[in-house]
């Protein structure tokens, strides 16, 4: 499965823009990178996935490296209901492979 | 449109006993996934299922098993429970002939086993 690397813990002021990394420098080819975030005790969210190219929706925006071994998530104007535990996976398969995650704290 | 519904929310049991988790998927979508997080941790996968069918399973033993019905609903099947089967268990939802197999998830069913 290929791992992913990510930050245990990041804080944010609320209103800025949060930049959350992830290394996977092992995927391949074909293989896409998602993000989900979990905030406590709920179900993960989806919240945007890539192959290659930058990837932007109304919740976030996705830069995928060129090589591909690493991208960043990008919330453009964080809010306090933004904290949560962002993971990022590689999808392997049929299946999401969850690392620890970022915690992510918006404060004001 | 509903999104992905688990019941029942929460669930306490003992020892030994057995547990059945339920998962209605997204409408329009075919494929459900069962995940396991314990607390503090990551979810970890536990089977997918397609055409009622199970097409992959994660490192868990056969105390775990699960059904597909043919209006794509799914449960989980918890024999033996043990202390460590303890936590929150999540159904996703996707659809299968997208190649990107976006998966989203259900609130969770929450199990103690005491």
């Amino acid at each position: 499965d290929a791992k992913t690397t990510q930050p245990t813990s990041m804080d944010c002021a609320e209103g800025r823009a949060a930049n959350l990394p992830c290394n996977h420098s092992t995927i391949s080819g074909n293989e896409y990178v998602y993000w989900y975030r979990q905030i406590h005790s709920q179900g993960p969210q989806y919240i945007i996935h890539g192959l290659k190219n930058n990837e932007t929706n109304e919740m976030a925006s996705l830069i995928i490296t060129e090589d591909r071994k690493s991208s960043t998530l990008i919330l453009p104007h964080a809010t306090l209901r933004d904290t949560a535990v962002y993971y990022c996976i590689v999808l392997y398969g049929n299946k999401l492979v969850f690392g620890a995650g970022t915690i992510l704290r918006v404060k004001s | 449109d509903a999104g992905v519904t688990q019941s029942p929310t929460h669930l306490i049991k003992t020892r030994g006993q057995q547990v059945t988790l339920r998962c209605s998927p997204k409408s329009g979508h075919d494929t459900v996934s069962w995940y396991q997080q314990a607390l503090g941790q990551g979810p970890q996968f536990i089977f997918q299922y397609y055409e009622e069918e199970e097409r992959q399973r994660g490192n868990f033993p056969d105390r775990f098993s699960g059904h597909q019905f043919p209006n794509y609903s799914s449960e989980l099947n918890v024999n033996a429970l043990l202390l460590g089967d303890s936590a929150l268990y999540l159904c996703a939802s996707s659809l299968a002939r997208l190649s990107t197999d976006t998966q989203y998830f259900g609130p969770g069913t929450r199990l103690t086993v005491l």
